[in-house]
């Protein structure tokens, strides 16, 4: 069954970096989505991606974030200057669209910024 | 602000017992509600309704949404320790646009021991 993987699966990272996060979507899907989850909290929405544009983000995406589809199968999700408060578990998510109105989650990346 | 509140926020049962798990919402202009049980990491789909009324049923697990009263309900019957996991309630707005982002309520953390 196809699913949406993520790498990396956990990320250590100095305040103040770059990290990017990768994430494929399952393959015949056009909404991509990235939520995060800070430890013990809930699962937050930060933007959502659809024909090579942001179509949604929420007040947590600030300038410090920016996603990007650079290939047909690859969505990245990058945070120039990392910070301590950035730290969560990131999932990544898909859609089908038209019929399919579920998300599906990836595995998430835990970020940690020390 | 659309708005999803999980309860119980924990539950304890024996392997067996049948739960009822609930998700009440507020949300501008609904278009639909998805459970999603959460284990290790990734969130993963279980159902998503949109009309009132209806079951929608899978296994052991079943759900029903009413769209009048604001709430949906997750019933599993003869648990098993499998069972264990956070349970989540997520709603979708119809806002312009497809989007379709959700928002999650803190989620239900099911315990069934053996």
């Amino acid at each position: 069954e196809p699913e949406v993987t993520q790498t990396p699966s956990h990320q250590v990272t100095q305040m103040g970096q770059e990290v990017i996060l990768r994430c494929v979507p399952i393959s015949n899907h056009l909404y991509f989505y990235w939520y995060r989850q800070i430890l013990g909290q809930k699962v937050e929405f930060l933007v959502s991606f659809y024909n090579n544009e942001i179509s949604e983000k929420s007040e947590i995406f600030d300038d410090q974030f920016s996603v990007e589809r650079p290939d047909g199968s690859n969505f990245t999700l990058k945070i120039r200057s990392t910070k301590l408060e950035d730290s969560a578990m990131y999932f990544c998510a898909s859609r089908k669209g038209l019929a399919g109105n579920e998300q599906y989650f990836g595995p998430g990346t835990r970020l940690t910024v020390t | 602000e659309d708005k999803v509140v999980q309860s119980p926020l924990s539950l304890v049962v024996h392997e067996g017992d049948t739960v009822t798990l609930n998700c009440s919402y507020e949300v501008t202009n609904f278009r639909s509600l998805l459970w999603y049980k959460q284990e290790k990491k990734a969130p993963t789909f279980l159902f998503m309704l949109t009309s009132s009324g209806i079951e929608k049923k899978s296994g052991r697990l079943s759900s029903i949404l009413d769209k009048k009263e604001l709430f949906s309900i997750l019933n599993i019957t003869a648990t098993q320790t499998g069972d264990s996991a956070i349970y989540l309630c997520a709603v979708s707005p119809r806002s312009g646009g497809s989007n379709y982002k959700l928002t999650f309520g803190k989620g239900t953390l099911l315990t069934v021991n053996p």
